[in-house]
C-alpha cells in the first residue's frame, strides 16, 4: 500500500528566502507525481506534475524534482513571498491504471513579510 | 469559466438526512473523481468514473452513491448522514484513461457539516 509522507509538517520563513519542501513515497512504481497548493478554505491548485520518466519540472519560481528509485520528490520555491503562504500537498498516481491520487498530509508554509 | 465547479459550497444538515453534492467540469475530461478531506486535512480518494463508468470504489459505505449522468457531471448522494461524514468533499477531473497526461484539476470543495 502506497504511503506518502511530507516533511516538515509546518514551516515558517522570512520573505525572500529559498526553501525546499520534501515528499517521500514507499512504493516507487508510480506513474506521476503532482504538487498542489491549498489555501485555507479553498480547493486545490495544481502546481506541477512530473511524469515518472522525468527528473524535474519548473514553473516560474517553482522547481519540482523526482527521484523515483529512492521514492523522493522535492519542491523548491525561490525567493519566497507572503503570497506563497499556503499548504503544499504532494500526491502520487500509481502505475496501476487506477488514476487515483494518494496524498501526503501536506506542509503548511508561512512566509513572513 | 470555472473549470471544475461544485454545489453547494457549504452544507449543514442533521443526522439521518439524505443530501446530494453536484459537480460539473467544462474541461472536456473523461474521468472524474470524488475525494474526501477529513478534519485532519488528509485527502483520500472515494470514487472515480471514466466515461460514466465506475472505475474506483474505495471501500466507501453503501450510503454514498455517486451518479454520473454524463461525462461532464459526477454527483454524490449520501443517505442517512452520520456525524463522521462531516468533511470537505472535493470533485476532480482529468483526461481519460488512455490520455498522455493525468493531471487532476480540483473543484473548490463542499464543506459538509452533520449535526
Amino acid at each position: 500500500k502506497q504511503e506518502v509522507t511530507q516533511i516538515p509538517a509546518a514551516l515558517s520563513v522570512p520573505e525572500g528566502e529559498n526553501l525546499v519542501l520534501n515528499c517521500s513515497f514507499t512504493d516507487s512504481a508510480i506513474y506521476n507525481l503532482q504538487w498542489f497548493r491549498q489555501d485555507p478554505g479553498k480547493g486545490l491548485t495544481s502546481l506541477l506534475l512530473i511524469q515518472s520518466s522525468q527528473r524535474e519540472q519548473t514553473s516560474g519560481r517553482l522547481n519540482a524534482s523526482l527521484d523515483k528509485s529512492s521514492g523522493r520528490s522535492t519542491l523548491y520555491i525561490a525567493a519566497s513571498q507572503p503570497g506563497d503562504s499556503a499548504t503544499y500537498l504532494c500526491a502520487v498516481d500509481m502505475d496501476t491504471g487506477r488514476r487515483a491520487l494518494t496524498f501526503g498530509s501536506g506542509t503548511r508554509l508561512q512566509v513572513q513579510p | 469559466d470555472t473549470a471544475v465547479s461544485q454545489t453547494p459550497k457549504y452544507l449543514v444538515t442533521q443526522m439521518g438526512n439524505d443530501k446530494s453534492i453536484k459537480c460539473e467540469q467544462n474541461l472536456g475530461h473523461d474521468t472524474m473523481y470524488w475525494y474526501k478531506q477529513d478534519s485532519k486535512k488528509f485527502l483520500k480518494i472515494m470514487f472515480s468514473y471514466n466515461n460514466k463508468e465506475l472505475i474506483i470504489n474505495e471501500t466507501v459505505p453503501n450510503r454514498f452513491s455517486p451518479k454520473s449522468p454524463d461525462k461532464a457531471h459526477l454527483n454524490l448522494h449520501i443517505n442517512s448522514l452520520e456525524l463522521g461524514d462531516s468533511a470537505v468533499y472535493f470533485c476532480a477531473s482529468s483526461q481519460g484513461l488512455q490520455a498522455s497526461s493525468y493531471e487532476q484539476y480540483f473543484g473548490p470543495g463542499t464543506r459538509l457539516t452533520v449535526t
